[in-house]
């Protein structure tokens, strides 16, 4: 069976520091896509970040940034400069043959 | 408008009776999927269209549900004789090809209680 799995279910982090979310997943598939969606509290999921299994560099946008490990299906978030607008859920998630989300990590930004 | 649009946004309804959630997608996307985030949970995949082939209906967690896809735009998502444990908030998304490095672009959702 292939599932993601977010071990972090709470997690704060002060403001303009650095903070990494865990995501794991498991697959016996070769080709697939990983995603980093956030979920504020106005509720609309948008996307932060992606990546593709084939790729090996890691995928980077601006403040975000993820470490891929694809021997260890390992996906995690680095968000730098945490800022209190990252303050949400961030749901980890995984594209093949099928769809799956992990069950989110609520970050909340302290001032 | 530009993103995805469901409706109604809240829906409460008592135990017993059927619902209908909308969902209309990004125009362009081919790509249309339905999921169910309970309170405190992640997304629940439902059921996945790709533009003219036969819908993947494997989330589908009962015979109580089903969806349709009219015209490769507007699905609308049915929910029979509803149960208390159906409550949650029902997503909807859309991109542009299938499974793919394509984003899902999502929806506002649809907030069901079932009394």
């Amino acid at each position: 069976a292939q599932t993601v799995t977010q071990s972090q279910p709470e997690m704060s982090v002060q403001e303009a520091e650095t903070v990494t979310l865990s995501c794991t997943y498991d697959t016996s598939e070769s080709n697939y896509y990983l995603f980093w969606y956030k979920q504020p509290p106005s509720r609309q999921m948008i996307l932060v970040i992606r990546q593709e299994a084939y790729k090996q560099q890691n995928a980077t946008e601006n403040r975000f940034s993820v470490n891929f490990q694809k021997a260890a299906k390992s996906f995690s978030l680095k968000i730098s400069d945490s800022q209190l607008g990252d303050t949400a859920m961030y749901f980890c998630a995984f594209n093949g043959n099928q769809f799956y989300f992990g069950t989110g990590t609520s970050l909340t930004v302290i001032p | 408008g530009a993103g995805v649009s469901q409706s109604p946004s809240n829906k409460v309804t008592e135990k017993g009776k059927d619902v209908e959630l909308r969902c209309d997608p990004i125009s362009g996307h081919t790509a249309l999927y339905w999921y169910r985030q309970s309170l405190g949970q992640g997304l629940e995949f439902l059921i996945y269209f790709q533009g003219n082939s036969a819908p993947d209906k494997s989330g589908l967690p009962s015979d109580r549900f089903s969806a349709e896809r009219t015209g490769g735009s507007v699905s609308t998502l049915t929910i029979q004789r509803t149960q208390q444990e159906d409550s949650a908030v029902y997503l909807c998304a859309s991109s542009l090809g299938g499974p793919s490095n394509q984003p899902q672009h999502f929806g506002d959702g649809t907030r069901l209680s079932i009394l």
